[in-house]
């Protein structure tokens, strides 16, 4: 079935430092990626997102990089700060607007 | 311009009885999509409708859960005969004329079902 899953559940990292968050998909007519961001207590949050026509895009300290090759997305932060930890989510979808999530991972940002 | 609103935020309901969840979209969005999230999982789709028009209900369970998107006023997704297995929060998001970019999402609804 089609599903999009992340390898690893939780992530800490030294406030300052860079964050990577990597995602695996499974859909091969994917053609939309987005990560979101999920604080406690709260809806999705959009990130930032790429369409399948490229292979990097970078918006405010954030950057996604699509390998179609082998289905691979990460999401890095530059100086990740208290702020940016949460449940971090990333989604795909093909011809149709439903979106596949996958489980999601923690990002911790230690002091 | 408010955002994708749902309510209520959170909801208790007893094995048996019904919930009823509400989501108005954002201004100026047409199509509207309800996601189930369990503890520790990603979201899960569930219905994509338009006004008065279900698009896709693939991820529907086939009993006692409903979706409707009238001509005027909220979504809403209509639970029956609630179990324990129910709980869960349930997100809505919108979107323009059923694009796939520019989604939404609402502060969800909090089920629980005691």
């Amino acid at each position: 079935g089609e599903s999009v899953g992340l390898h690893l559940p939780t992530l800490s990292v030294q406030e300052g430092d860079n964050s990577i968050i990597n995602c695996a998909y499974s859909n091969s007519a994917s053609d939309y990626f987005i990560w979101y961001k999920q604080e406690s207590g709260k809806g999705p949050q959009f990130i930032i997102d790429i369409r399948s026509n490229m292979d990097k895009r970078q918006g405010q300290r954030v950057t996604v990089l699509l390998n179609k090759t082998v289905k691979h997305l990460s999401l890095q932060i530059a100086a990740t700060q208290p702020g940016d930890s949460a449940v971090y989510f990333c989604a795909d979808s093909g011809a149709n607007s439903k979106l596949t999530f996958g489980k999601g991972i923690t990002l911790s940002v230690r002091p | 311009n408010a955002g994708v609103m749902q309510n209520p935020r959170h909801l208790v309901r007893r094995r048996g009885q019904e919930a009823r969840l509400r989501c108005s979209p954002m201004k100026g969005h047409s199509h509207v999509y309800w996601y189930r999230q369990l503890p520790e999982e990603g979201l899960k789709f569930m219905v994509y409708l338009q006004k008065e028009n279900i698009i896709d209900e693939s991820g529907m369970p086939k009993e006692r859960f409903s979706a409707e998107f009238p001509k005027e006023g909220p979504s809403i997704l209509r639970i029956q005969q609630v179990v324990r297995g129910d709980s869960a929060a349930y997100f809505c998001a919108s979107s323009p004329e059923g694009s796939r970019y520019g989604y939404t999402f609402g502060s969800g609804t909090r089920l629980t079902v005691v």
